[in-house]
C-alpha cells in the first residue's frame, strides 16, 4: 500500500500525559500537513511542512503541540500535558508542491485521541 | 482564502445524479475550486478540482459558472457508497492548507 499511513490508529490517554503520533506520507510527496477534526466539524489546519521546513502553524497549535519532520520523510506530532479538549481525530495528509497546477492532498486514516 | 457556502444537507435517490452546489463569490483569479469528500470515520478524499473550465474525471464532473462565483459538483449515478460529507474549498495556485467549512452531508437513499 503506497498511501498515507498513521500510527497509532487509536490512542486513549489520561489527562496530563504526553502523546506522540506518527505520519508516513506518500514517498515522493514533499509536503506534509496535519489537521484536527472534532465531532461534527470539518478538519482544521494545524501545520504543514515542505521537506524538513515547517512553513506554517495555526494559532490553534498551542505551546503544548509540537510537530517535526526531521528528514523530510515521516512526521511526528507530539501533544504534551494532554487536556480533555485535545480529544479529536488527528489527520495527516501529503502532497506534491506544484507551482501552477493542483494541490491534491492525500489523507491518511487518522489517529483518534481520547483524553480521559 | 475565499470562503465557500454550501447547503448543510441533501438527499439523492440511488442511481440518480447528485448535484451539489457551492457559492464562492469572493474567489480570486488565481484560486482553484477543489472538492473533497469524507465518508464516515475515514480521512477526506480528493474528488476533483478546476480553475474556470468544466472538468470531468472518473468520479465526478465539476461545472464552474462563467463568472466563477459558484460551482456544482455532479455525481452522475449516485450509489449508497457516495453517502458522505462533501466539501467545496477554494485554494490558491501555490497550494497550502485546506480550509474546510461545514460541507454538505449527502445521503443517498435506495
Amino acid at each position: 500500500d503506497t498511501g498515507v499511513s498513521q500510527n497509532p490508529r487509536h490512542k486513549i490517554t489520561k489527562r496530563g500525559q504526553n502523546v506522540t503520533f506518527r505520519c508516513d506520507p506518500i514517498s515522493e510527496h514533499n509536503r506534509l500537513y496535519w489537521y484536527r477534526q472534532t465531532l461534527g466539524q470539518g478538519p482544521e489546519f494545524l501545520t504543514y511542512f515542505q521537506n524538513e521546513a515547517q512553513l506554517e502553524k495555526s494559532r490553534l497549535l498551542s505551546d503544548r503541540f509540537s510537530a517535526e519532520r526531521p528528514k523530510g520523510s515521516f512526521s511526528t506530532l507530539e501533544i504534551q500535558r494532554t487536556e480533555q479538549g485535545d480529544s479529536a481525530m488527528y489527520l495527516c495528509a501529503s502532497s506534491l508542491a506544484f507551482g501552477l497546477a493542483g494541490n491534491e492532498q492525500f489523507f491518511g486514516p487518522g489517529t483518534r485521541l481520547t483524553v480521559l | 482564502d475565499a470562503k465557500t457556502t454550501q447547503p448543510t444537507s441533501m438527499d439523492c435517490a440511488e442511481g440518480r445524479a447528485a448535484n451539489l452546489p457551492c457559492n464562492h463569490s469572493t474567489i480570486s483569479g488565481n484560486e482553484y475550486v477543489y472538492w473533497y469528500r469524507q465518508i464516515h470515520s475515514q480521512g477526506p478524499q480528493y474528488i476533483i478540482h478546476g480553475l474556470k473550465n468544466n472538468e470531468t474525471n472518473e468520479m465526478a464532473s465539476l461545472i464552474i459558472t462563467e463568472d466563477r462565483k459558484s460551482s456544482t459538483l455532479i455525481l452522475p449515478h449516485a450509489t449508497l457508497r457516495d453517502t458522505a460529507v462533501y466539501y467545496c474549498i477554494v485554494l490558491g495556485d501555490q497550494g497550502g492548507k485546506l480550509i474546510f467549512g461545514q460541507g454538505t452531508e449527502l445521503s443517498v437513499k435506495p
